[in-house]
């Protein structure tokens, strides 16, 4: 079993909406980070936490330690939103695991 | 201010082959990390040099090797080449030591293997 799992695999919204992805683990962590990757390949870090959340332009992450869960929404969903969102967690002996991903399509 | 570079952007080799992958860092920064992504494994990390050491490891065989220079620009080498080292070989970099902390990915090399 992976120690990170995300949900749903795949998600197509429409312009506008509002979109919501997931992330589990099973270790005790130091740090989840979000990342965003574009057809291409380039990927870009989006967020670090360890606890609570943040905010950067329409983006917003969460995290819950004890129910060793985190979110990542977008609001107002736009085509250039589509990528694959990848969760990732540090894990306390310094470990870092990958989800598998979550690729997101908006339409215009 | 440049990004990170990675040299080559496409290789195909054969099995049992060595290859090296080059990749430079934005200017200033210190750390490299290395990451190797396929379609079955997702992404995975590989290693990150600090200041010309190597500070982190991931669970990879010893035919992954890396190095740092002094001006910080990294080399990862991976020897006698196996079908399933085909990939996507990405390379980070950042001012301080951190696996992705603040990292700046470069495009990748896209490593097929025959």
């Amino acid at each position: 079993k992976n120690e990170v799992e995300q949900s749903p695999q795949n998600l197509t919204a429409q312009e506008g909406e509002f979109i919501t992805i997931n992330c589990s683990y099973s270790v005790g962590i130091s740090a989840l980070h979000w990342l965003q990757q574009h057809p291409g390949g380039g990927i870009v870090s989006l967020f670090m936490l360890s606890s609570g959340k943040k905010k950067h332009g329409r983006l917003i992450a969460t995290i819950n330690i004890q129910e060793k869960h985190s979110s990542l929404h977008i609001t107002a969903s736009h085509p250039r939103d589509s990528a694959v969102y990848i969760c990732a967690v540090r894990s306390n002996d310094y470990k870092l695991s990958f989800g598998a991903g979550t690729t997101v399509t908006v339409r215009a | 201010k440049a990004g990170v570079t990675q040299t080559p952007r496409y290789l195909i080799k054969t099995r049992g082959q060595q290859v090296t992958l080059s990749c430079s860092p934005i200017s200033g920064h210190r750390s490299v990390s290395w990451y190797q992504q396929t379609p079955g494994q997702g992404l995975q990390f590989l290693f990150e040099y600090f200041s010309e050491t190597q500070r982190n490891k991931g669970n990879f065989p010893g035919r992954f090797s890396g190095r740092q220079f002094s001006n910080s620009r990294s080399e990862m080498n991976v020897s006698t080449l196996e079908l399933g080292d085909s990939a996507l070989y990405l390379c980070a970099s950042s001012f301080t030591s951190g696996i992705l902390n603040e990292q700046f990915f470069g495009p990748g090399t896209r490593l097929t293997v025959l």
